[in-house]
């Protein structure tokens, strides 16, 4: 099994709706992050979290959410989905600020 | 603010041929540097990374060379097999930043 897991890998879902994707982890890392990706953009981050207690803003968190349920789950919400939200989006973990993340499979969104 | 900066691709190859990736960044201090892979269909995987001028990360035969002179770190790998064909970015983190500043990504593309 992957240790960073993310559902769902793919969704279609259209102007308006409220999107969730969530992210689960097994490495035991405390700190957590949010990166969507664009071609040509590479990734840009969206939302981070150290601890449970603990959300920051990444560079592009407008019209995103996020919730540190638990040290192991962080999700992140589109609470209106529209079309340039379109995107591949990933979630990573790191054990300390040394610049190694663990990346999930990622999350395909399509947003009509 | 600190950006780093990676050669468009695509970057087409035959195989054994020699690939070379430019990245080249600004940032204050003295950041510690990173090549990330990202194959189809996967997240991202560290490939090397330095942490000071004039270290070399090397690894799966690939090799890079942090140059402050030039604020360079340019990824090299002398033979090339079909399943190097992925994307691969650059990034680095300050050394007491929180988060990774990633490249746009370089697609590259070895055929038989």
């Amino acid at each position: 099994d992957a240790d960073v897991t993310q559902t769902p890998r793919n969704r279609i879902t259209k102007t308006g709706k409220r999107i969730m994707l969530e992210c689960s982890q097994t490495k035991g890392h405390d700190r957590m992050y949010w990166y969507r990706q664009d071609p040509g953009l590479g990734l840009q981050l969206i939302y981070y979290s150290f601890d449970v207690k603990d959300i920051n803003k990444g560079e592009i968190s407008d019209g995103y959410s996020v919730s540190r349920q638990a040290q192991a789950k962080f999700s992140l919400s589109l609470e209106s989905a529209i079309p340039n939200q379109t995107a591949l989006y990933f979630c990573a973990t790191s054990e300390d600020n040394t610049g190694e993340l663990f990346f999930g499979e990622g999350s395909r969104l399509t947003v009509l | 603010g600190d950006s780093v900066t990676q050669m468009e691709g695509p970057v087409t190859l035959s195989e054994e041929a020699f690939l070379t990736i430019n990245c080249t960044y600004t940032a204050t201090g003295y950041p510690s540097l990173f090549w990330y892979v990202q194959y189809p269909g996967e997240g991202l995987q560290l490939l090397l990374k330095a942490t000071k001028a004039d270290d070399k990360g090397s690894n799966k035969g690939f090799e890079a060379t942090y140059r402050k002179e030039t604020t360079s770190f340019h990824l090299e790998k002398g033979s090339v097999q079909v399943s190097d064909s992925a994307v691969y970015f650059c990034a680095l983190i300050k050394a007491a930043g929180n988060k990774l500043t990633f490249g746009g990504g370089t697609r590259v593309l070895v055929k038989p």
